[in-house]
């Protein structure tokens, strides 16, 4: 009984096209995130949602546009992908604005031909 | 700008040995420092800290907070193939609601 799942695990396609990213949470959290890795593992911020509120929005293109149509769900669409979005993108959730420990999908590995 | 640096990068040990990860960081409102391992897929949670001089154990695993130098260490000890992964260190901040992660320490433990 996952607790974080995101889908697609894997995603390819190429530059120019558009692609989103589904992501639910049974938790039972207020709050969700998504975070891209590099291939260095570095995790950034991008966006986070408390109670369907966006509440951060990073230095991310406008190209990223995240939806949260209810609180157990954050969707992460992305127009005209380019080759530098390639990286895995996590969703996470907590319970709380940074007040508990954050719970990760598996992740979704992008890759941009 | 809030930052959090952990080292080493990397590091390679033999089984049996014991390993001590660093976490310093800079964060505006600190709220908690969590300890993360990810081996191939997410990040699982290891600890949270909030408190100076109280030590986290689980298993072989041990973590302690110092907020007045601003550091944590993640301490492992008798240490197994089982424990090669990345570890990450992340800081939550109460003013800006974010997780900020640090680079990560990719150990690996040879047999």
């Amino acid at each position: 009984d996952t607790a974080v799942s995101q889908t697609p695990k894997y995603l390819v396609t190429q530059m120019g096209n558009d692609k989103s990213i589904k992501c639910e949470q049974n938790l039972g959290h207020d709050t969700m995130y998504w975070y891209k890795q590099d291939s260095k593992k570095f995790l950034k911020i991008m966006f986070s949602y408390n109670n369907k509120e966006l509440i951060i929005n990073e230095t991310v293109p406008n190209r990223f546009s995240p939806k949260s149509p209810d609180k157990a769900h954050l969707n992460l669409h992305i127009n005209s992908l380019e080759l530098g979005d390639s990286a895995v993108y996590f969703c996470a959730s907590s319970q709380g604005l940074s007040a508990s420990p954050l719970h990760f999908g598996n992740g979704t590995r992008l890759t941009v031909t | 700008e809030d930052k959090v640096v952990q080292s080493p990068l990397s590091l390679v040990v033999h089984e049996g040995d014991t390993v001590t990860l660093n976490c310093s960081y800079e964060v505006t409102n600190f709220r908690s420092l969590l300890w993360y391992k990810q081996e191939k897929k997410a990040p699982t949670f290891l600890f949270m800290l909030t408190s100076s001089g109280i030590e986290k154990k689980s298993g072989r695993l041990s973590s302690i907070l110092d907020k007045k130098e601003l550091f944590s260490i993640l301490n492992i000890t008798a240490t197994q193939t089982g424990d090669s992964a990345i570890y990450l260190c992340a800081v939550a901040s109460s003013g800006t609601y974010k997780y900020i992660f640090g680079t990560g320490t990719r150990l690996k433990v040879l047999a």
